[in-house]
């Protein structure tokens, strides 16, 4: 597609349940970064693939979130046993190669979760 | 860590007027993106912009890196401008996008 497609764009889920949110990059990019963005605050990293290999996921919060990029492509970012902290807006950016730098970061519209 | 800086936090102005919105940065970056977040939470690049001055339309951003600073300027501001503007850097050391805390602007009809 033209732009980076993020699905669902809205989520709401109990406490405890797990989620899957998914990330359609820019075909033919490179990098894809997953951000978390609280109410009222800028975007915050959570991790990065250059094509399938995660090569960082230092901004994951806890151990219940996990990310995966399979085929270099598209992207899942799960949730296992939502709490409230989680609720945020889970933002997905993709660009041809940041790896090397001096390339834009494009983002998706966003999957807005809200954990009851 | 880079430290990003923008200012003001909140800006109003009516419908016509001219804005200047500053990001300052601690550290020597790779890249520099302005976004505009707009109500709905959809966040639109609006220049990337490592150094130098670019032009949209009404709006131009100008990055002085020796300085470590940069400048959106919104001229003849409509109601559609209104929004959050968000500055995100690249660092050297690493290629994540370090973000700022925003300016929201409203622009009144």
């Amino acid at each position: 597609g033209a732009g980076v497609s993020q699905s669902p764009r809205y989520k709401v889920a109990k406490r405890g349940q797990d989620v899957a949110l998914r990330c359609d990059p820019i075909s033919g990019h490179v990098s894809l970064f997953w951000y978390q963005q609280a109410l009222g605050q800028g975007p915050e990293f959570l991790t990065y693939f250059q094509n399938e290999a995660q090569l960082d996921k230092s901004g994951l919060p806890s151990d219940r979130f996990f990310a995966e990029r399979p085929e270099g492509s598209v992207s899942t970012l799960k949730i296992q046993r939502t709490q409230q902290e989680d609720s945020a807006v889970y933002l997905c950016a993709s660009s041809l190669n940041s790896f090397y730098s001096n390339q834009p970061q494009h983002f998706g519209d966003g999957t807005r979760l809200s954990i009851l | 860590g880079i430290q990003v800086e923008q200012s003001p936090p909140d800006l109003i102005l009516q419908e016509g007027a001219n804005s200047t919105l500053r990001c300052n940065f601690s550290d020597s970056v790779n890249n520099l993106q302005w976004f505009h977040q707009n109500p709905w939470g959809q966040l639109i690049n609006l220049f990337y912009i490592p150094s130098g001055t670019k032009q949209n339309g009404r709006l131009s951003a100008t990055t002085v890196a020796t300085e470590r600073y940069s400048l959106l300027y919104i001229s003849s501001s409509q109601t559609t401008d209104s929004g959050v503007y968000f500055c995100a850097v690249e660092s050297r050391s690493n290629y994540q996008l370090i973000w700022g805390a925003g300016t929201k602007l409203i622009i009144k009809p």
